[in-house]
């Protein structure tokens, strides 16, 4: 168990709505990070939070926001959804950035959110 | 930009066979350099690590050597076991990147 909590772990919905994906970091990590994982593209990082902030972009579509809240937790919003979103959706997190404020090297994914859009 | 490229899968081996699965990367600078591990129904997790050239990382029997002259660091393991079997990833990151993923490698181990 990595202590990376995602809430719901499967979704089912149509195309054209909006959900929420949540996740819950490791008690005392400040890190949230999002990626996508499809079959044709692979795991993709979208973006990440520090400690309520955004810190940096992936390739995270317009129509998909996500924000950290006080108590640390993430949601990843994705609206207006295509057939082509249906992926698996891991969170990850960790302490904090390094000195340069980016990326830590040691993350914890959640056991992931699939995403089925019909 | 960074770009890592894995060995194509899935991988089939029987049990206490020799594993190998090759990734290489393109990169700027000095990268460090990761093995992930995916079981099923479970997120990856970190495997091993290296972070400078001919740096060795090791876990769970398991062994990658950051090779600059050839841009590589394929993963080993002198006997696998049925306990083994998921999904691999190569990931390049370190100061000032996010980890860039590579594709992914099944493995099966047959007992």
């Amino acid at each position: 168990d990595s202590g990376v909590t995602q809430t719901p772990k499967h979704l089912i919905t149509a195309t054209g709505q909006r959900v929420t994906l949540r996740c819950s970091p490791r008690s005392g990590d400040l890190s949230v990070y999002w990626y996508q994982q499809s079959l044709d593209q692979g795991l993709q990082f979208l973006i990440q939070y520090y400690n309520g902030e955004e810190r940096a972009k992936g390739n995270i579509l317009e129509r998909f926001s996500a924000q950290q809240f006080p108590d640390l937790h993430s949601e990843l919003n994705l609206s207006s959804l295509e057939l082509g979103d249906s992926a698996l959706y891991f969170c990850a997190s960790s302490v904090a950035p390094d000195s340069t404020g980016v990326t830590n090297e040691k993350l914890f994914f959640g056991s992931g959110t699939q995403l089925s859009v019909l | 930009g960074d770009s890592v490229t894995q060995m194509e899968g899935p991988v089939t081996l029987s049990e206490e066979a020799f594993l190998t699965i090759n990734c290489t990367y393109t990169a700027t600078g000095y990268p460090s350099l990761f093995w992930y591990v995916q079981y099923p129904g479970e997120g990856l997790q970190l495997l091993l690590k290296a972070t400078k050239a001919d740096d060795k990382g090791s876990n769970k029997g398991f062994e990658a050597t950051y090779r600059k002259e050839t841009t590589s660091f394929h993963l080993e393991k002198g006997s696998v076991q049925v306990s083994d079997s998921a999904v691999y990833f190569c990931a390049l990151g370190g100061s000032a990147r996010q980890l860039t993923f590579g594709s992914g490698t099944q493995l099966t181990v047959l007992p």
